[in-house]
């Protein structure tokens, strides 16, 4: 058990749609990092979050927004949802800032678009 | 684009034998890590090798890395049923975030 948790498990919607995925971080760990993994484009980076902050950007589509608040959980909004959207959503955490250390993953939503 | 890219794409091998995966990646690193996902669940890291090392053991569990080359290898000893996974390098540049490479899917028989 990595200690981080995101919610929901499963989530299946259809196109057109928006959805939140949560993320509570390892406790201590002030960075949150989403991942989007699907079959074709493996494991993809899409955005950072320290403290609060916005730190750094991946392939993150406009549709899609993340913040982080104060008690330092995250959440990240996908909206008009399309069938490509389908993919293992990670959230990952590490104490620093400049992640050059490990990153301690969650179990992963599966999104489903129908 | 990935960075790292994982070889062989898949690997099956039975119980007891070495398994040797390989990555390649682009530009200089500060640190290359490798992770482990077993099927649909979330990665674990596994050893964090940096660019000053040669070579690191956790275990079962052997990096090496040649910045010369900009690759390097992952070796898991004594392979069991148990290790079946998928195995990830990321590598860490800059100031950026890690960058992953596709994996090596890893198949250990009874």
């Amino acid at each position: 058990d990595s200690g981080v948790t995101q919610t929901p498990k499963h989530l299946i919607t259809a196109t057109g749609q928006r959805v939140t995925l949560r993320c509570s971080p390892r406790s201590g760990d002030l960075s949150v990092y989403w991942y989007q993994q699907s079959l074709d484009q493996g494991l993809q980076f899409l955005i950072q979050y320290y403290n609060g902050e916005e730190r750094a950007k991946g392939n993150i589509l406009e549709r899609f927004s993340a913040q982080q608040f104060p008690d330092l959980h995250s959440e990240l909004n996908l909206s008009s949802l399309e069938l490509g959207d389908s993919a293992l959503y990670f959230c990952a955490s590490s104490a620093d800032l400049w992640t050059a250390g490990e990153q301690y993953f969650g179990p992963g939503t599966r999104l489903t678009v129908t | 684009s990935q960075q790292g890219e994982e070889d062989p794409q898949a690997l099956s091998i039975q119980e007891g034998e070495n398994a040797t995966m390989n990555c390649s990646y682009k530009t200089s690193i500060n640190n290359l890590q490798w992770y482990r996902q077993n099927s649909g669940r979330g990665l674990v890291h596994l050893i964090l090798i940096r660019s000053n090392e040669r070579e690191k053991h956790s275990g079962r569990l052997r990096v090496t890395l040649d910045t010369s080359k900009k690759s390097s290898s992952l070796l898991i000893t004594a392979s069991r049923a148990a290790d079946t996974a998928s195995y990830f390098c990321a590598t860490h540049s800059g100031y950026s975030t890690l960058t992953f490479g596709k994996g090596t899917m890893l198949l250990v028989s009874p």
